[in-house]
């Protein structure tokens, strides 16, 4: 069974970079048939897509947050990690962690979720 | 964006009702449509993925139809673990884009 767990600081500085790391067990991060991807949701809203990345490095970002997001993957440790640049509390939510099964044409649902971390921007 | 609009975003309704919730895109997602149920302070799980397929281990009083702009998920005979909050997702097109929401409550 696949297993997806979150970790990192619960709190970050404004301005400063979020850094979470996800560990993938009971299945291979190196698998052409997944993508690897952070959503979040900030308390009591909806939940917002933030990009994704394959086993090769291929990433994919949300325009809204393109320009502070990084996703990277290390195959070696099966894991891989979200930093998010110049932080306010607008950042402030859950962060989870998913699998995208790889269907024919790209990253599909998500079928398997982290049970998410909150991350709080405050000084 | 594709922007997702789900209605309603409250549903009050008794155990063994039949309940159904809309979700419309804003533009054509063809059959790239994900439901998924959230609990409070849980993750959120995956219920139907491609518009009608049922994930495994769901119980099949879940049902999701439609396809281009206009999609539903029903929830036949509403069962006391059900009320939860539900969310469509769309995967057509980057950036992924989920529905406000659905807080399916007990009336």
């Amino acid at each position: 069974q696949l297993q997806l767990q979150e970790s990192g600081p619960g709190l970050v500085k404004p301005s400063e970079t979020l850094s979470l790391t996800c560990t993938v067990s009971g299945g291979s991060i190196s698998s052409s048939s997944s993508y690897w991807g952070w959503i979040r949701q900030p308390p009591g809203k909806g939940l917002e897509w933030i990009g994704n990345i394959f086993y090769s490095g291929t990433t994919s970002y949300n325009p809204s947050l393109k320009s502070r997001v990084t996703i990277s993957v290390d195959t070696s440790k099966s894991q891989f990690s979200l930093k998010l640049s110049s932080v306010t509390a607008a950042d402030t939510a859950v962060y989870f962690c998913a699998r995208h099964p790889g269907v024919p044409r790209g990253p599909g649902w998500v079928d398997y979720w982290g049970q998410g971390t909150l991350v709080t921007v405050s000084s | 964006d594709i922007q997702m609009t789900q209605s309603p975003s409250t549903l009050s309704a008794s155990v063994g009702d039949r309940v159904t919730i809309t979700c419309r895109a804003s533009q054509s997602i063809s059959s790239w449509l994900a439901w998924y149920q959230q609990k409070p302070g849980k993750a959120p799980k995956l219920l139907i993925y491609k518009a009608s397929n049922l994930e495994s281990g769901v119980p099949s009083r879940f049902s999701g139809s439609g396809s281009g702009t206009e999609f539903t998920l029903t929830i036949f005979s509403l069962q006391p673990d059900d009320f939860a909050t539900y969310y469509c997702q769309q995967y057509n097109t980057y950036p992924y884009t989920f529905g406000r929401g659905t807080k399916l409550e007990i009336k």
